[in-house]
């Protein structure tokens, strides 16, 4: 069964810093995908970055990289200078790549508050 | 375009009451997804629906059901509410093709009193 440990339940960054917001996952399937999603206090889910099992690179969205390291099944997101509309609740979560009829679920992890200090 | 839409938005129900949690989508995705959401825990999947006419349970069913009345829509119900559903209610729609694809409602913020 897949299963994401995020275990930092709170981080704080200074503005303008990078942060790394930690994450391990546990799958038996060769083929998957991880996804970060940034929930603000608003309470949408906003999608950030995806990385497949497969890609030879990690993957990068402006501000927000993946830092894939399959061999030690982590998938730790890499926030560069820190903005204080950064601060809100960070997802990561997988799902494993099988025939449409099994669903492609998501499974979450508890997930990590992060606080920007100005 | 609106994406997924959910209704209500809050609700407060008394123990032992009945309701519909009703979700809509018009990006013609085939999969649709019913989430809870409660402090610590992440988002748990309640149920899935792969396509039109199909429902499966995923972690954490009991005390719900589903219908997936069209390809659009993917409702979810409270037969007997009880505290322990007092929580965040997510629904969220995938592309069946490409990388990503996983869109979210606003979400239901539901209190069980």
């Amino acid at each position: 069964a897949q299963k994401i440990t995020q275990t930092q339940p709170g981080m704080f960054v200074q503005e303008k810093e990078a942060v790394t917001l930690d994450c391990t996952y546990d799958t038996s399937d060769p083929s998957y995908g991880l996804f970060w999603y940034k929930q603000p206090s608003s309470g949408e889910m906003i999608f950030l970055i995806y990385q497949g099992s497969y890609d030879q690179q990690n993957a990068t969205e402006g501000r927000y990289s993946l830092n894939f390291q399959k061999a030690r099944k982590s998938a730790n997101l890499v926030i560069s200078a820190s903005q204080l509309g950064d601060s809100a609740m960070y997802f990561c979560a997988m799902r494993e790549v099988r025939p449409m009829e099994y669903g492609n679920k998501l499974v979450f992890g508890a997930g990590t508050i992060l606080r920007v200090k100005s | 375009n609106a994406g997924v839409t959910q209704t209500p938005k809050f609700q407060v129900l008394k123990t032992g009451q009945s309701m519909t949690l009703q979700c809509a989508q018009d990006m013609n995705h085939n999969s649709m997804y019913w989430y809870r959401q409660d402090p610590g825990m992440g988002l748990r999947l309640i149920y899935y629906s792969a396509s039109e006419g199909t429902t499966d349970k995923g972690e954490v069913p009991n005390g719900y059901n589903v219908s997936r009345l069209n390809k659009r829509e993917f409702s979810l119900r409270l037969e007997s509410a009880a505290p322990s559903q007092t929580s965040v209610y997510f629904c969220a729609s995938r592309r069946d093709r490409g990388l990503a694809g996983y869109t979210f409602g606003s979400g239901t913020r539901l209190t069980v009193v």
